[in-house]
This record gives C-alpha cells, structure tokens and sequence, in this order.
C-alpha cells in the first residue's frame, strides 16, 4: 500500500526566506510525482509534475526534486513572498492498481511580511 | 482554455437526501477522478473514469456512485446523505490513462445538516 508523508505539518517563515518542503513515499512504483498548492476553501493547483525518470524541474522561483529509490521528493521555494502561503500537497500516481494520485496530508506555510 | 469546472459550488443538504455533483474536465481530457477531503481524512479517492468506463472505485460505501458521459463529463452521486458526507470534492481532469498530470477543478463544498 502507498503511503505519502509530508513534513513538516505546519512551516513558518519570514518573507524573503528560501525554504524546502519534504514529502516521502513508501512505494517506488510511480509513474509520476506532483505538487499541488490549495488556498483555504478552494481547488488544487498543479505547480510541478516530475515524472518518474526525472530528477528535476522548475517552474519560476519554485524547483522539485524526485529521488524515487529512496521514496523523497523536495519543493525548494526561493525568496518566499506572502502570496506563496497556503497549503502544499505532494501526490504520487501509482503504477500497479488504480491510477490514482495518493496524496500526503500537506504542509500549511505562512510567509510574514 | 477552460479550466476543469465543477457544479455547484456549494450546496447545503439534509440527512437522508441525495445529491449529484457534476465535473466538465478540461476540453480534450478523457480521464475524470473524483475525491473527498476533509480536514481529519484529507484527500481521499473516490472513483476514476476513462471513456465512459469506471476504471477503479475507492474504499467508499455504494452510496457513492459516478459516471462518466461521452463528453467526458461526469458526475457523482451520493444517497441518503449522512452527516459526515460533508467534504469538499474535487474533480481531477487528465489528457490520457495512467502517466498524465492531473488538473483539479474548485471543488463543491457540501454541507449535511
């Protein structure tokens, strides 16, 4: 059974601060990892799709990393801004089975100005 | 281009009744999956289709059922609502089966009083 894990729970930064965001998962038969951002109340919003032969990928002042023989991925944020809070989610599609994202429970990061 | 569109938004319902949600994906998307998150469980999976075929069906009672029309549009139905039926749903919209990234859309927020 896959399971995903997110530390930390709840992250607290000043703004302007670079910061990483872990997620771990049990099965390494993936075809793909995501990372989600959600505002309180509303949808998700895909920021980064790593596929499973990647290592890596960017977007803007956001980079992610999959290290899938190990169960690791990474959200490196650079110079964080208060709009960047909200709750992240990491979610990875499994191979074998349902095609289903399973997801972690999220790490909730504020950015004060 | 449309972003992944789910109706209503919010609904308030009473124990007992049934609702039905509905989920346009993004135009040209052929896969739809559908969760529940609520704050204690997060996201859980619900059910996923491809071509008008449910492909898996998550830990959920028969209460819960879905479909998926030749638009790719689906929907989701749930009976004789319980009180902790209340969650926010999401819809997942995907290009293709399997190895795709996934779009969500704002969810509807379903309250059971």
């Amino acid at each position: 059974k896959q399971e995903v894990t997110q530390i930390p729970a709840a992250l607290s930064v000043p703004e302007g601060e670079n910061l990483v965001l872990n997620c771990s998962f049990t099965d390494s038969a993936i075809y793909n990892l995501q990372w989600f951002r959600q505002d309180p109340g509303k949808g998700l919003t895909s920021l980064l799709l790593i596929q499973s032969s990647q290592r890596e990928q960017t977007s803007g002042r956001l980079n992610a990393s999959l290290d899938k023989s190990s169960g690791r991925s990474t959200l490196y944020i650079a110079a964080s801004q208060p709009g960047d809070s909200a709750t992240y989610l990491c979610a990875v599609r499994r191979i074998q089975g349902a095609q289903k994202l399973v997801f972690g429970q999220g790490t909730r990061l504020t950015i004060n100005p | 281009k449309a972003g992944v569109t789910q109706t209503p938004r919010y609904l308030i319902k009473t124990r007992g009744q049934q609702v039905t949600l509905s989920c346009s994906p993004i135009s040209g998307h052929r896969s739809v999956s559908w969760y529940q998150q609520t704050p204690g469980q997060g996201l859980q999976f619900l059910f996923e289709y491809f071509s008008e075929t449910q492909r898996n069906k998550g830990n959920f009672p028969g209460r819960f059922s879905g479909r998926q029309f030749s638009n790719s549009r689906s929907e989701m139905n749930v009976s004789t609502l319980e009180l902790g039926d209340s969650a926010l749903y999401l819809c997942a919209s995907s290009l293709d089966w399997g190895n795709t990234e996934a779009f969500f859309g704002q969810g509807t927020r379903l309250t059971v009083v």
